[in-house]
């Protein structure tokens, strides 16, 4: 199992340039998590899938963000134009939860991140 | 809604000492709660997590947490801190009703081990 593969690792970019942040989450989860890390506010849950479908968008920052999942195999997150504010780690994490009481068996499996930086 | 507060986001420990990091919970309905472990340039793993069965919990790597509910705490401790320990940790809370999908973070403390 290769785990959750998140590329690239490090994205150094302009600000006004698109990013597109990828992530493979592990076979035969239905669940798919987009989280950002900052110092200033740690880890915040931006988006999550289930089934391929977004379930909750809510703490996507505005509307510059979008993420899509294709297929179960596949997610991006994208920030155009992006901004020296959205420098941060972003985690993509996958379980097998499927949204029923069952899932808390399941933790979530993170990636190790894309370090973004926007200059 | 539910959230977690660490207290000390910096703690430091002797190698071979006691390591105790604080978690309260705050939550309406019976909360799952989890302990996470951060290493450096990675993501985070799952060190333990309560799920309202025995309060005392045990995870890998020699942790352990308990469940008090009377003092809405869930403090994570390892009898003997080894060097490999150095990591950032993170409390979670989960409403017991949707498992991962509203898992809320606490802000983390980063654990120091000193030789």
């Amino acid at each position: 199992d290769a785990g959750v593969i998140q590329s690239p690792r490090h994205e150094v970019t302009e600000m006004g340039q698109e990013v597109t942040l990828r992530c493979k989450p592990i076979s035969g989860h239905n669940s798919l998590f987009w989280y950002r890390q900052t110092m200033m506010r740690g880890l915040e849950l931006l988006i999550y899938f289930n089934n391929n479908v977004p379930i909750d968008d809510s703490g996507m920052p505005e509307d510059r963000f979008s993420a899509k999942m294709p297929n179960a195999s596949f997610s991006t997150l994208k920030i155009q134009p992006s901004e020296p504010r959205d420098s941060a780690v972003y985690f993509c994490a996958s379980s097998p939860g499927t949204g029923n009481p069952r899932s808390y068996n399941s933790p979530l499996h993170f990636g190790n991140g894309t370090r973004l930086t926007v200059t | 809604a539910q959230s977690v507060t660490q207290l000390g986001s910096h703690v430091s420990v002797s190698e071979g000492a006691l390591v105790l990091l604080r978690c309260n919970y705050s939550s309406s309905v019976p909360p799952y709660l989890f302990w996470y472990v951060q290493y450096p340039n990675q993501g985070l793993q799952l060190l333990l997590k309560y799920t309202s069965a025995a309060t005392l919990v045990k995870g890998i790597n020699g942790f352990e947490a308990e469940f008090k509910k009377s003092e809405t705490s869930f403090h994570l401790t390892k009898p003997s801190a080894h060097m490999s320990d150095a990591a950032e940790y993170f409390c979670a809370v989960s409403l017991s009703n949707f498992g991962n999908e509203k898992l809320t973070f606490g802000t983390g403390t980063r654990l120091t081990i000193i030789p």
